[in-house]
């Protein structure tokens, strides 16, 4: 399997709680993206990488997250000290340069109880 | 401000039919992208099709074009033939290409489309 993938697929989560998720991009693409998507919303930009740097954070984006990207190859996103709020499917993008399509993982859905 | 609208919620449509999905887009950039996506129940988001700003022609990829309508900013989804298979939240997203935000997508709310046998 050669495309984006999430892991995990599906958290559930005590409120208060550490989550990380992981995303593998499609190696050779260089641009990552997280998105974080509501029930019956579409997805909202959250954090972009280029290689290794990452280069903007949405205001979304509050101080319990955080994304990383070690190497320029896989990234993790973190959020401390889980809330109601932050239940959502999150969704990893890769793509090889702007003026391409993003392609997307199937996203890991994060319940927090 | 909303960059991108999806005035349509849900859709029923016959198997074999087609069905156009609404989209209008709002941006003072004179390049952009619009891209259409496919979420089924599994989740992922599926790259069905691209628009740029400056293509004279309309996009079309197998059964899905896209209506591109540059000064009512409108870019409409049409699936032909439609399949089981299609029953799925599709969004239509939109990308500035003019400045610095050139890797942003920004996506509507989608609509539901049920397709009946």
């Amino acid at each position: 399997d050669t495309g984006v993938s999430q892991d995990p697929r599906h958290k559930i989560t005590k409120r208060g709680q550490n989550v990380t998720f992981r995303c593998d991009p499609i190696s050779e693409h260089n641009r990552l993206y997280w998105y974080r998507q509501t029930l019956g919303q579409g997805p909202e930009f959250l954090t972009y990488f280029q290689n290794e740097a990452q280069l903007e954070k949405s205001r979304l984006l509050s101080d319990r997250f955080s994304a990383e990207r070690p190497k320029g190859s896989f990234s993790t996103l973190e959020i401390q000290r889980t809330e109601q709020g932050d239940s959502a499917m999150y969704l990893c993008a890769s793509s090889l340069a702007s003026l391409t399509e993003a392609f997307f993982g199937q996203g890991t859905r994060l319940t927090v109880v | 401000a909303q960059k991108i609208t999806q005035t349509q919620p849900g859709m029923f449509v016959q198997e074999k039919e087609a069905v156009t999905l609404d989209c209008t887009y709002d941006t003072s950039d004179p390049s952009y992208g619009l891209f259409w996506y496919k979420q089924p129940s599994s989740g992922e988001m599926i790259f069905l099709i691209y628009q740029g700003s400056y293509d004279q022609q309309n996009a079309t990829e197998g059964r899905y074009s896209l209506n591109f309508q540059k000064a009512r900013k409108s870019a409409n989804l049409v699936i032909s033939a439609s399949q089981l298979g299609d029953s799925a939240m599709y969004f239509c997203a939109m990308r500035e290409e003019g400045g610095s935000n050139d890797y942003k997508l920004s996506f509507g709310a989608g609509t539901t489309v049920t397709v009946r046998a």
